[in-house]
């Protein structure tokens, strides 16, 4: 059973394009974190959420966390080629720190 | 910022070695450490927590005897990979957290691919 559910798993875009990620749990997180990946590297954070409800942005990405905690979601506006990459979220459940991870979004966007 | 180095990025060696990777804190010091395990285009695997001064923690299905964990000081945690086989093979990412920063996110390492051949 998969804890958080991430979908889609693939996406394949055009430049300038649209695109939302999702995160979808039925546990109630205290945190949770976004990560891009790029191949052969470590995922580098790119935003917590940590209050129900709470809106982040970064730049042309905009991260939603859940009004209960259980879902966030990852909105990339004009989408770029260099947005291409593994997204990951994770969230915390105040278990001594182990994040739970969604099975990864593989975003391509092509020129 | 808080950085995790791991070494080494890059193994190739035969089936039946022994490799270790090696995970530091670098500028922090972190009681916990996590190992992952990831496969080509798919998310993180979490194989263990490592303590430190006391024994790791397995998720299930993961072999201790297989994959020995150390976390001998605040800063350096040691995967080994007993007796890899090819199944083995697959990119290991630790990751850290300052221990005086509870609320605060994991910081990763680079990662190490490791090749059996």
């Amino acid at each position: 059973t998969q804890l958080l559910e991430q979908s889609p798993q693939f996406l394949s875009i055009q430049e300038g394009e649209n695109l939302t990620v999702y995160c979808n749990s039925s546990s109630v997180f205290s945190s949770l974190q976004w990560y891009r990946q790029e191949p052969g590297e470590g995922p580098v954070l790119l935003v917590t959420v940590v209050t129900g409800g709470e809106v982040k942005k970064l730049k042309r990405l905009t991260f939603q966390f859940g009004d209960a905690r259980k879902d966030s979601s990852l909105h990339i506006t004009a989408a770029q080629t260099g947005d291409t990459g593994l997204y990951l979220c994770a969230g915390d459940r105040n278990q001594g720190g182990k994040l739970i991870f969604g099975q990864g979004t593989e975003l391509s966007v092509k020129p | 910022g808080a950085v995790v180095s791991q070494h080494p990025s890059r193994v190739i060696c035969k089936s039946g070695t022994s490799v270790k990777i090696e995970c530091r804190s670098l500028d922090f010091q972190a009681t916990t450490m996590f190992w992952y395990r990831q496969f080509p285009k798919q998310s993180l695997m979490l194989m263990a927590t490592s303590n430190e001064g006391s024994k790791a923690t397995y998720e299930q299905g993961v072999e201790k005897d297989k994959f020995l964990i150390n976390h001998a000081s605040l800063t350096l945690s040691t995967l080994t990979v007993t007796s890899a086989h090819p199944e083995d093979s697959s990119f290991y990412i630790c990751s850290a957290r300052d221990r005086r920063l509870s609320n605060q996110p994991q910081h990763f390492g680079d990662g190490t691919r490791l090749s059996i051949l």
